[in-house]
């Protein structure tokens, strides 16, 4: 069974710029959730999805968003980039909401210019 | 609100030798407790989960507890190798998650786990 799907691997913005990071869940997980990891605030959760809907929102400005569709792979954007946004991205599935065992991607670096 | 402190690192230690990276959590009720290892350069991995007090979870030679009248999940293994050198997460996961809790795992700051040949 392939694992989480994270593209791309690597990213280089500017600042002001727009980024949209993607990621494919483990075939038949439908939760979904995001996580921003820094040297300085360590692994900070920004959202969840399952079945289309956000179902929670970490502590981050509106700039962050994010969505999923309807095959469970989900997107997150972040809009009007900041140096302080450069960060190891990182996608989590679920089988279901609530359930609690969480498979990692293998994220990706963002890296604010 | 939710919580886990692992002690404060790097860890460095000779191949062979007892690891004890010790995790502490505050959290209502009885959250599922997790350590996620992290290599150099890529995600986060499942090592070992328990979901229930007094539960032992273990994998690839490591081990912890669910204490929880300590409220503790310290990670323990008897001999380790340069091979398990990488970054080591203690995680909660809230029971009855919803709401606020939906999808949310707290972690704590990750310790450095270094081991010399």
């Amino acid at each position: 069974k392939a694992g989480v799907t994270q593209t791309p691997r690597y990213l280089i913005k500017t600042r002001g710029q727009q980024v949209t990071l993607s990621c494919s869940p483990i075939s038949g997980h439908r939760s979904v959730s995001w996580y921003q990891q820094t040297p300085g605030q360590g692994l900070q959760f920004l959202f969840e999805y399952f079945s289309e809907t956000q179902r929670n929102k970490g502590n981050f400005p509106g700039r962050f968003s994010g969505r999923q569709f309807s095959n469970s792979r989900s997107e997150m954007n972040v809009s009007t980039l900041e140096l302080g946004d450069s960060a190891l991205y990182l996608c989590a599935s679920t089988w279901r909401t609530g359930h609690t065992e969480a498979f990692f991607g293998q994220g990706t670096r963002l890296t604010v210019v | 609100g939710d919580s886990v402190t692992q002690m404060e690192g790097p860890v460095t230690l000779s191949e062979e030798a007892f690891l004890t990276i010790n995790c502490t959590y505050t959290a209502t009720g009885y959250p599922s407790l997790f350590w996620y290892v992290q290599y150099p350069g890529e995600g986060l991995q499942l090592l070992l989960k328990a979901t229930k007090a007094d539960d032992k979870g273990s994998n690839k030679g490591f081990e912890a507890t669910y204490r929880k009248e300590t409220t503790s999940f310290h990670l323990e293994k008897g001999s380790v190798q340069v091979s398990d050198s990488a970054v080591y997460f203690c995680a909660l996961y809230p029971p009855n998650a919803g709401g606020t809790s939906y999808g949310k795992l707290t972690f704590g700051q990750g310790t450095i786990l270094t081991v010399h040949p």
